[in-house]
């Protein structure tokens, strides 16, 4: 079946430094990638659709400038958090879709903590 | 923005137990409807997606069914195994609006099925 990778499952860095996670599909080409971060005991909620080829969309509420999307081919997306701060520790985890409205293949999620 | 709610938050059975728990989703604009199994240390594995109203879905002992005039489904596992202990989300998918091909998903219902 389809699988999407995603590294590092964990990540430790000091505040101000940036972090970046990627997030690859193996075996499809994925022109769509999800990025969603999920706090403890919430749901997991939707950052930003990543779009091969053209900017992504970020949702209400976060900081485009803080979350650097790039999908520059069409089988890997990155997520760079920059100059991250203990607030930005969560759990963040991409996903990809075959084909519009098909199930999602996630990746493993990045445990990300800033101290 | 969509109001997704699983409930219960979580549930323990003993092995042998059937169980179901509840998805409610907003009926308006409704498109799809996503069930994802999630276990400890792993990634989310789709379940089910589901479109019509009526629809009823099975694999293995676990089926689910989807009323969207009222807005909710349930997941159903029949004869319950330690083996089915995971998180179950649910998540929605709406064709208008700000929400137009997002799925928003539920906080989960937590299973433990205890030997």
């Amino acid at each position: 079946g389809a699988v999407v990778s995603q590294h590092p499952s964990r990540v430790i860095c000091k505040s101000g430094t940036s972090v970046k996670i990627e997030c690859r599909s193996l075996d499809f080409q994925a022109t769509t990638m999800f990025w969603y971060r999920q706090f403890p005991k919430q749901s997991l909620m939707l950052m930003a659709t990543s779009n091969e080829g053209s900017k992504a969309t970020y949702e209400q509420g976060v900081e485009k400038d803080k979350f650097l999307i790039n999908h520059a081919s069409l089988t890997l997306s990155t997520l760079t958090v920059t100059s991250a701060h203990p607030e930005d520790s969560s759990f963040y985890i991409c996903s990809a879709w075959e084909q519009e409205n098909s199930p999602l293949h996630f990746g493993n999620g990045t445990r990300l903590t800033v101290t | 923005i969509l109001n997704v709610e699983q409930s219960p938050q979580s549930l323990h059975v003993q092995e042998g137990d059937s169980t179901n728990f509840t998805c409610s989703f907003p009926s308006s604009n409704f498109y799809a409807l996503h069930w994802y199994r999630w276990e400890t240390a792993k990634s989310p594995e789709a379940l089910f997606v589901m479109t019509l109203n009526g629809d009823e879905k099975k694999k293995g002992r676990i089926s689910a069914t989807l009323n969207t005039k009222e807005g909710y489904s349930y997941l159903y596992i029949k004869g319950s195994q330690p083996e089915d202990s995971a998180t179950y989300l649910c998540a929605s998918l709406n064709a208008g609006g700000t929400s137009y091909g997002k799925l928003t998903f539920g906080q989960g219902t937590i299973l433990t099925v205890h030997p």
